[in-house]
This record gives structure tokens, C-alpha cells and sequence, in this order.
């Protein structure tokens, strides 16, 4: 089946640094990927909507510019979180529509970031 | 706008035995899909089964199946058989095809199995 490879899976880092996450769809193409963000024994809230060549949709309540999204190829969206803080700390995920009538989504495997 | 209700916060099945979690939704749309997904300690995102709102058939992958009431706007996963490795987070989705094919997640139930 389609994977996607989020990395890092893990990252600590100090409050008013930047951190890159990556989302990688490894065996199709993704022209649009999702971000989320799940805090503890919650759901999975969606943060963005990730489009590749254009701007990225976000959902209300989500800052555009503490959580900057880029998605420059098929394959390869970011989510940096700028200016970290430790509210910040959180469990986010991307996960992209498959290419056959986008019916399912394939999930990356997350990354915990520890703001300290 | 889609919402996801899953009523049950945690449940419990001792092995072997079979559970059932409940899922409601609220939409105005005829055309969709829902979607149940295991989330383990590991957290990652595993997809359990799907249904497409247009087959009045109800899915059934191995151990699991659904039963889907359409009018009702209801999608319970029905786990047989319940091994410990069934231990997880359950999160029911709605999907809307004419909005970017986003999900719309239920706030989860945790199934413990019980040897």
C-alpha cells in the first residue's frame, strides 16, 4: 500500500526556535496533504489543508504564520513552527489522499515536538 | 459542517469476546464515506475499514464489520473475536469528497482487551 514518511519522530527544542517537519509520500504522488494536530487522549484536529503550488488553507483558529506550510513538490509537504513555545508541544501528524479517488488517506507516523 | 459523535469514551471486551463501538454523524450531504481507524501506543494511524454512503451493504474486513444505518446517521465497528493486539485508540472519520477529501474526526474511544 501507499506510504508516508513524516520525519522527525520525535524533536526537543527551545522555546523561540523554529522546527521543519517534513511529510513525504514515498510511492505517489499528493497534490494536496493534510496536517493535524492531536494533544494527549485527544482527537486529531485539522491544522491546514496543503496544496503543492499554492497556498495552503487553514482552518480557523490555526495561525498562518506561527505554522508555515509548504508544499514545493508532488511528494514533499513542510509544517514549520516558527518562534516555538511550549503550548506548542504537541502530536502532529500529516496524512495524504490516495491517488485512486482519493478515498483513503495514508497517515505518516507522526512527530512528538517537545518545546523546552 | 460534518460533525462525528463517538459516545463511549473507553470500553473493555475480554479476549475472544466481541465489542461493538458506536459512531453517529451529521450531514447534509447523500455522497461520502466513513472510515474507522486504529490508532495503537505506537500512533500510528491504521485504517480498520471503510464504507461508501451510496453501498447499502455493510463492509466487513476479517475480524471487523460495520453496521451502517444510513437514515440514521449511524456507523457502529463491530470487533470479533477481540485479541490483545485489538488494544487501541478507535477513531471514527467522515470524509466529503467535494471538500479537498478532508476527515472529520470522532474524539476516539479506547478499547482495552482484557485477557
Amino acid at each position: 500500500g501507499a506510504v508516508v514518511s513524516q520525519h522527525p519522530s520525535r524533536v526537543i527544542c527551545k522555546s523561540g526556535t523554529s522546527v521543519k517537519i517534513e511529510c513525504r509520500s514515498l510511492d505517489f504522488q499528493a497534490t494536496t496533504m493534510f496536517w493535524y494536530r492531536q494533544f494527549p487522549k485527544k482527537s486529531l484536529m485539522l491544522m491546514a489543508t496543503s496544496n503543492e503550488g499554492s497556498k495552503a488553507t487553514y482552518e480557523q483558529g490555526v495561525e498562518k504564520d506561527k505554522f508555515l506550510i509548504n508544499h514545493a513538490s508532488l511528494t514533499l509537504s513542510t509544517l514549520t513552527v516558527t518562534s516555538a513555545h511550549p503550548e506548542d508541544s504537541s502530536f502532529y501528524i500529516c496524512s495524504a489522499p490516495s491517488m485512486a479517488g482519493h478515498t483513503e488517506a495514508f497517515f505518516g507516523q507522526g512527530t512528538r515536538l517537545t518545546v523546552v | 459542517a460534518q460533525t462525528v459523535t463517538q459516545s463511549q469514551p473507553e470500553m473493555s471486551v475480554q479476549e475472544a469476546e466481541t465489542v461493538t463501538l458506536s459512531c453517529t454523524y451529521d450531514t447534509s450531504e447523500n455522497n461520502y464515506y466513513l472510515f474507522w481507524y486504529k490508532q495503537p501506543p505506537s500512533r500510528q494511524m491504521i485504517l480498520v475499514i471503510r464504507q461508501e454512503a451510496y453501498k447499502q451493504q455493510n463492509a466487513t474486513e476479517n475480524r471487523f464489520s460495520v453496521n451502517f444505518q444510513k437514515a440514521a446517521k449511524s456507523f457502529s465497528l463491530k470487533i470479533s473475536d477481540s485479541q490483545l493486539g485489538d488494544t487501541a485508540m478507535y477513531f471514527c472519520a467522515f470524509m466529503n469528497p467535494r471538500v479537498s477529501y478532508q476527515l472529520t474526526f470522532g474524539k476516539g474511544t479506547k478499547l482495552s482487551v482484557i485477557p
